[in-house]
């Protein structure tokens, strides 16, 4: 079983702040993709990083993809409460099912 | 736009009863999963589905069912429910595509508590 390791669990910040999250795994992925989830939404999909040491920015949001295709980082720039929510890592091996595996998230809170 | 629809965002069930989740997309997407979403677990996989008819287990599919008659729709059955499948379900659809498999649009949640 392909596990998904998200670090920190919990993270709780001013506003202005900046912050990295991480998602790391013993295991190498075809694809990763960041998700973001707000209290009682399901979660909706922000980037795909495909090519290791890939890096994709979404305007303060910049992904980075490992050069070994095995862990990945989402760094936030001047963090806003409108970044508040649970953002989820996911990742697929290649092989022939669709399904992802899923870390289990990390909380985010930006404080005004 | 992307449309994915659970039918119901709150479900309170007895135990024992039977209980259907519904999910409609109107993407035309080969696939369709259910989720479920706890504390401290994370997403866990229960059934997925690559076309009409078609369904292959998932990380936890003790308990439920599904069916899919139609390729928009994708069903998730509790035969009989009990206290420990409350829980947040959700559904999601993907295409097959080379090139956006792997990207998944998730429904809203159904949050269902089994008393």
């Amino acid at each position: 079983t392909q596990l998904l390791e998200q670090s920190p669990q919990f993270l709780s910040i001013q506003e202005g702040e900046n912050l990295t999250v991480y998602c790391n795994s013993s295991s190498v992925f075809s694809s990763l993709q960041w998700y973001r989830q707000e209290p009682g939404e399901g979660p909706v999909l922000l980037v795909t990083v495909v090519t290791g040491g890939e890096v994709k920015k979404l305007k303060r949001l910049t992904f980075q993809f490992g050069d070994a295709r095995k862990d990945s980082s989402l760094h936030i720039t001047a963090a806003q409460p409108g970044d508040t929510g649970l953002y989820l890592c996911a990742g697929n091996s290649g092989g022939g099912a669709d399904g992802l595996t899923f870390g289990k998230g990390t909380h985010l809170i930006i404080q005004p | 736009d992307v449309k994915v629809t659970q039918s119901s965002r709150y479900l309170v069930k007895r135990t024992g009863e039977k209980v259907f989740l519904e999910c409609v997309q109107d993407m035309d997407h080969e696939n369709m999963f259910w989720y479920r979403q706890d504390p401290g677990l994370g997403l866990r996989l229960i059934y997925f589905s690559y076309d009409v008819k078609m369904k292959e287990k998932g990380d936890i599919p003790e308990g439920y069912s599904v069916s899919r008659e139609k390729k928009e729709r994708f069903s998730l059955i509790l035969e009989s429910a009990s206290t420990n499948q409350t829980s947040m379900y959700l559904c999601a659809s993907s295409p097959r595509t080379l090139i956006a498999k792997n990207i998944q649009y998730f429904g809203a949640g159904t949050r269902l508590s089994v008393l």
